[in-house]
């Protein structure tokens, strides 16, 4: 049971650079966020998708776009790499409801450093 | 709005005393409230979850949290340090709808 995979783990991309993080869920989860993590300042959201088909933005979304493929995979994509943007990035998925909701389980993380 | 507050950005404890971690919230709505930890260099791993059931939460190795809604609280407690618990802890919101909202994180030093 794979769980959340994240790929890649780490990457270097030079200012102005593209690339897009891949996420992808084998639980079923209709919920699927992405996170970067700053030392000192938690976790951020940036984008989630709180079922296939929508998507909207968390705190920090600038510089970022999202696309939920299906259920299972939800990418990032960075348009043009800015050193601001080095970070760890997290991708989650949950099970949410009306009335309660599951825990998230996380991905183990992309080391991206834009220089 | 929600959010959660973690009154503590670094606690240090020595080894066998007991640990309390320290997390407010501010939720419209009856909240899910998680604690997960986050070893060096890994991803979180969840340690604790209170959805709406018993008010004291028993989670893994050892820890546990008292939902109080009178305070907003959720704080996080182990009896007796263990050197293996040394880590960021996070305190986690999630109002219905979906999101979850992240505390700063707090990490949890232990002394020999």
């Amino acid at each position: 049971n794979a769980g959340v995979t994240q790929t890649p783990k780490f990457q270097v991309l030079k200012t102005g650079q593209s690339m897009t993080l891949q996420c992808a869920q084998d639980m079923n989860h209709n919920s699927m966020y992405w996170y970067r993590q700053d030392p000192g300042m938690g976790l951020r959201l940036i984008y989630y998708s709180a079922s296939e088909g929508t998507t909207d933005k968390g705190e920090v979304p600038n510089g970022y776009n999202v696309s939920r493929l299906n259920k299972r995979e939800f990418s990032l994509r960075l348009e043009s790499a800015a050193p601001s943007q080095t970070s760890v990035y997290f991708c989650a998925s949950s099970e949410w409801g009306v009335n309660q909701n599951t825990e998230a389980f996380f991905g183990q993380g992309t080391r991206l450093t834009v220089v | 709005a929600q959010s959660v507050t973690q009154l503590d950005s670094h606690v240090s404890v020595s080894e066998g005393t007991p640990v309390l971690l320290r997390c407010n919230y501010s939720s419209s709505y009856s909240p899910s409230l998680f604690w997960y930890v986050q070893h060096p260099n890994k991803g979180l791993q969840l340690l604790l979850k209170y959805t709406s059931a018993a008010t004291l939460v028993k989670g893994i190795n050892g820890f546990e949290a008292e939902f109080k809604k009178s305070e907003t609280s959720f704080h996080l407690t182990k009896p007796s340090a263990h050197m293996s618990d040394a880590a960021e802890y996070f305190c986690v919101v999630t109002p219905t709808g979906g999101k979850l909202i992240f505390g700063q994180g707090t990490e949890l030093s232990v002394k020999p």
